[in-house]
């Protein structure tokens, strides 16, 4: 089973903002926190991940809390093409690690024009 | 960019009969995966493979389930004897820095 908890949905509108919060209470210090998302009838896509400090990419940031029980992933700046299910995962490698990634159920966000 | 790349994108089959899925991971990634979405469902870990050997496997990829990396540049999930439950989207995953999911391909069972 999923080890973090995310709201079922989300909603935003376009070019404002987005904060995507997951809770992760059981990491442990080598875990790291992923995000990917999947845009309907596609492949989940890497989004960014992090272990402890905050991560910037060119598709968004990630801010990971000091206590590293919960995390936030950060759209600057919503477009439609943003609407997707975005899971936050707890892998204890890097990059996923030779035993897979265990998906929940994510966050389904909405993107209002 | 280097993408993960799957055939057929669509595969109708009758019950019983065998399938193959293809896939062809990124070049240069050493750990590849196979995951499966039935619809509406959340994407199931099945198997990871490295060093041309299965590295772990879910309690779904049983015994009618195998994987091959037959020519260095494709991997491939077989289906012995398909059920009507196999019936769902199967994404191919190629690890580097992060994971790479394929476009999957959408196993109909009859």
């Amino acid at each position: 089973d999923a080890k973090t908890t995310q709201p079922n949905s989300m909603e935003s509108n376009e070019e404002e903002p987005v904060h995507l919060p997951c809770n992760h209470s059981t990491i442990s210090g080598t875990d790291y926190i992923h995000w990917y998302r999947q845009l309907p009838s596609q492949g989940p896509e890497y989004v960014i991940h992090g272990l402890t400090s905050n991560v910037n990419n060119r598709m968004a940031s990630l801010a990971i809390a000091e206590d590293r029980k919960s995390s936030t992933l950060i759209l600057h700046r919503a477009t439609l093409r943003d609407a997707a299910v975005y899971y936050c995962i707890q892998n204890s490698y890097s990059g996923g690690g030779a035993d897979g990634l265990t998906f929940g159920k994510g966050t389904h966000l909405i993107i209002q024009p | 960019e280097p993408e993960v790349t799957q055939t057929p994108s669509h595969q109708v089959t009758q019950m019983g009969q065998e399938v193959i899925l293809r896939c062809v991971p990124i070049s240069n990634h050493l750990y590849f995966y196979w995951y499966r979405q039935i619809l509406g469902q959340k994407v199931e870990f099945l198997v990871s493979f490295y060093n041309n050997e299965i590295s772990e496997k879910s309690e779904i990829f049983d015994d009618q389930f195998s994987v091959e990396r037959p020519d260095g540049s494709n991997f491939t999930l077989k289906i012995r004897s398909t059920k009507l439950e196999d019936s769902a989207m199967y994404f191919c995953a190629s690890r580097g820095q992060s994971t790479f999911f394929g476009p999957g391909t959408r196993l109909t069972v009859l």
